[in-house]
């Protein structure tokens, strides 16, 4: 199966300041790759799909980037509400898996 | 208003029995693939299955595989996952996933989901 490993695992800013999520694929899955949103207690929310397309009322603040195997998510000014954990996930090749998350929090 | 209500959670004793139920409204259902996620206590998601909009086509996590079995009602709405020799590693909130389209696997809503808990 397909592992992907998300780095750092936590990363600690300050609200304004700019976020960068990086999502590593153990083999190419192309640019079939999605970012997940989700806050304590609440459903995830998709907000990146096929790498690089926002999701349905997603904030232009949210960007997706890379192919292949190494892909970034980037917040380019962090909002309060945007302290939660993120997941990246790909569809290239069954099983589907999802990454181990990164925890923004607020520093 | 796309909506999913998950039902048939709870607790069941190491090696039983439960089936799940996600109940879909706000779409044209069989023209979507489905989907179930779980997420254990405290842990990151894990997608355990998914069923094709017709439900000719499913797939299934290896940590399910042979236990698992996703199927769905297209005249119901409704998408289901019977679990059997249910282990206390399957304890985790259930979530059943929208696909964005029948041939598209990321998953763009969500329910609220149904708790397992797998424990004698």
């Amino acid at each position: 199966e397909v592992v992907l490993t998300q780095s750092p695992a936590t990363l600690s800013l300050s609200p304004g300041e700019r976020a960068t999520l990086s999502c590593r694929a153990s083999e190419s899955v192309s640019s079939s790759l999605a970012w997940y949103q989700q806050k304590p207690g609440q459903t995830p929310r998709l907000l990146i799909y096929d790498a690089s397309n926002r999701g349905t009322g997603i904030p232009a603040r949210f960007s997706g980037s890379g192919s292949g195997t190494d892909f970034t998510l980037t917040i380019s000014s962090l909002e309060p509400e945007d302290f939660a954990i993120y997941y990246c996930q790909q569809r290239s090749t069954w099983p589907l898996t999802f990454g181990g998350g990164t925890k923004v929090e607020i520093k | 208003e796309v909506q999913m209500l998950e039902s048939g959670g709870g607790l069941v004793e190491p090696g039983g029995s439960l089936r799940l139920s996600c109940a879909a409204s706000g779409f044209t259902f069989n023209n979507f693939a489905m989907n179930w996620v779980r997420q254990a206590p405290g842990r990151g998601l894990e997608w355990v299955s998914a069923i094709s909009g017709i439900g000719d086509l499913t797939n299934y996590a290896d940590s399910v595989k042979g236990r698992f079995t996703v199927s769905r009602d297209n005249s119901k709405n409704t998408v289901y996952l019977q679990m059997n020799s249910l282990r206390a590693e399957d304890t985790a909130v259930y979530y059943c996933a929208k696909g964005m389209n029948d041939w598209t696997y990321f998953f763009d809503y969500w329910g609220q989901g149904t708790l397992v808990t797998v424990s004698s």
